[in-house]
């Protein structure tokens, strides 16, 4: 059981618009920045959005990034076949004392 | 660039400890400004974080792994490492390192992981 909490799964047709969300609680979310990594099969995960809402370099401008209280979401615009893969968010939880990760949303380009 | 990666054993035996390195490449590990973690991913499911070492030497922990972790750093050898005792099968993952930024925590980059099987 995760600390965040994904949807296991979305999908939507290339060329539209999906979002995953993330929830949380004010000991994570509530209090401390969001990350969301994107994930291929057999690869490491990559860093795709950092401080809830900033792209690093040679991050497409279809990927956002937002936070609204405990929650946090990840969209994706503009859907491509290349973008099926698992995402994750993260947190520092600060009861904890550790850094909390999200179950994982595995994205299904249609 | 800075580039991460994971060596050690693939294979471990019940009961045992499992010891990775993580060596850094392209960068200094001594750095105020960021910390260095282990995460790992049992086959087929999702990210868990293991713990993070600052170059001083301070760490944190996972509390379900608390007890039998040990997270330290070799700033001659620009590498740190993880020690993992008493391991069970559940323990059977791909680990990987990565650099984390100090008070906002993100991870960039990350090594390519290694698996390791917990096994006799």
């Amino acid at each position: 059981q995760s600390v965040l909490t994904q949807p296991p799964s979305v999908s939507a047709a290339p060329g539209q618009k999906v979002t995953i969300s993330c929830s949380g609680s004010s000991s994570n979310i509530g209090n401390n920045y969001v990350s969301w990594y994107q994930q291929f099969p057999g690869t490491a995960p990559k860093l795709l959005i950092y401080e809830n809402d900033k792209r690093p370099s040679g991050i497409p401008d279809r990927f956002s990034g937002s936070k609204s209280g405990t929650s946090a979401t990840l969209g994706i615009t503009g859907l491509q076949t290349g973008d099926e893969a698992d995402y994750y968010c993260g947190t520092w939880d600060s009861s904890l004392s550790a850094v909390v990760f999200g179950g994982g949303t595995k994205l299904t380009v249609l | 660039q800075l580039q991460l990666q994971e060596s050690g054993p693939g294979l471990v035996k019940p009961s045992e400890t499992l010891s990775l390195t993580c060596t850094v490449s392209g960068g200094s590990i001594s750095s105020s400004t960021y910390y260095w973690g282990w995460i790992r991913q049992p086959p087929g499911k999702g990210l868990e974080w293991i713990g993070i070492i600052f170059y001083s030497g301070s760490t944190y922990y996972n509390p379900s792994l608390k007890s039998r972790l040990t997270i330290s750093v070799d700033t001659s050898k620009n590498q740190f490492s993880l020690k993992l005792s008493s391991v069970i099968a559940a323990d059977t993952a791909v680990y990987y390192c990565a650099r984390g930024l100090k008070t906002v925590n993100w991870f960039d980059p990350w090594g390519q992981g290694t698996l390791v099987t917990v096994s006799s």
